[in-house]
């Protein structure tokens, strides 16, 4: 199992632009998270899902966009990048939501400029 | 006051040493207790899952508190490679059963 993995690995965005983080696990979770990372701080939920056709917004969702087409991928979209995005992303799957072990992938490191 | 509070470190230590990280949480309704580890420029991974009868992994011991709302982490005779990032978690188990990071505990063993 290759578990959570994620692309691109790193990407530099001018203000304005728009991208979409690639998330794809292969353990057959039907929990999915989206998460940033930022210099200091804890991980911050922008967006979770339960199911595939199933999300719901997390701790900070605003500038952000996910959908859940399949079990497997659970992309996040950013439309208007901001230099306050500048963050690592992780995605994570579970279980279950209260499953304890969040397996989550390698990140992606965005800096917007 | 934030939800999950660590202390921020740096800790730095030397190989075979012990040291302890303390976590405390706001909420007492949580029911859920983990720590992670979190290596330079990687992704979180579980390190234990913290009981309320403590809980011992090999050289890492986890502690819970609840009426102290207080979590640690004791990890004796320090390896090199147990350098990294410790990341305190809590989780409800209800509205969604949030999750929340702390912002995690920084740890240096040296030869």
């Amino acid at each position: 199992n290759a578990g959570v993995t994620q692309t691109p690995k790193f990407r530099i965005l001018k203000i304005g632009q728009s991208m979409t983080l690639q998330c794809t696990q292969d353990m057959n979770h039907n929990y999915m998270y989206w998460y940033r990372q930022d210099p200091g701080m804890g991980l911050k939920l922008i967006y979770y899902s339960v199911g595939a056709g199933i999300t719901d917004k997390g701790e900070v969702p605003n500038g952000y966009n996910v959908s859940r087409s399949t079990t497997e991928d659970f992309p996040l979209r950013l439309e208007l990048a901001a230099p306050s995005q500048t963050s690592v992303y992780f995605c994570a799957s579970s279980y279950s939501r209260s499953g304890e072990t969040q397996y989550f992938g390698p990140g992606t490191r965005l800096l917007v400029l | 006051r934030k939800e999950v509070e660590q202390d921020p470190g740096p800790f730095n230590v030397p190989e075979g040493a012990t040291v302890a990280f303390n976590c405390t949480y706001s909420n007492s309704a949580s029911q859920s207790f983990f720590w992670y580890r979190q290596d330079c420029r990687k992704e979180p991974k579980l390190l234990m899952s913290v009981y309320s009868s403590g809980n011992e992994d090999g050289r890492f011991t986890a502690q819970l508190n609840r009426a102290s709302q207080y979590i640690s982490l004791l990890i004796r005779d320090s390896k090199l490679s147990d350098s990294a990032t410790y990341l305190c978690v809590v989780k409800g188990n209800t509205g969604g059963f949030k999750t929340i990071f702390g912002a995690g505990t920084r740890l240096f063993v040296k030869a």
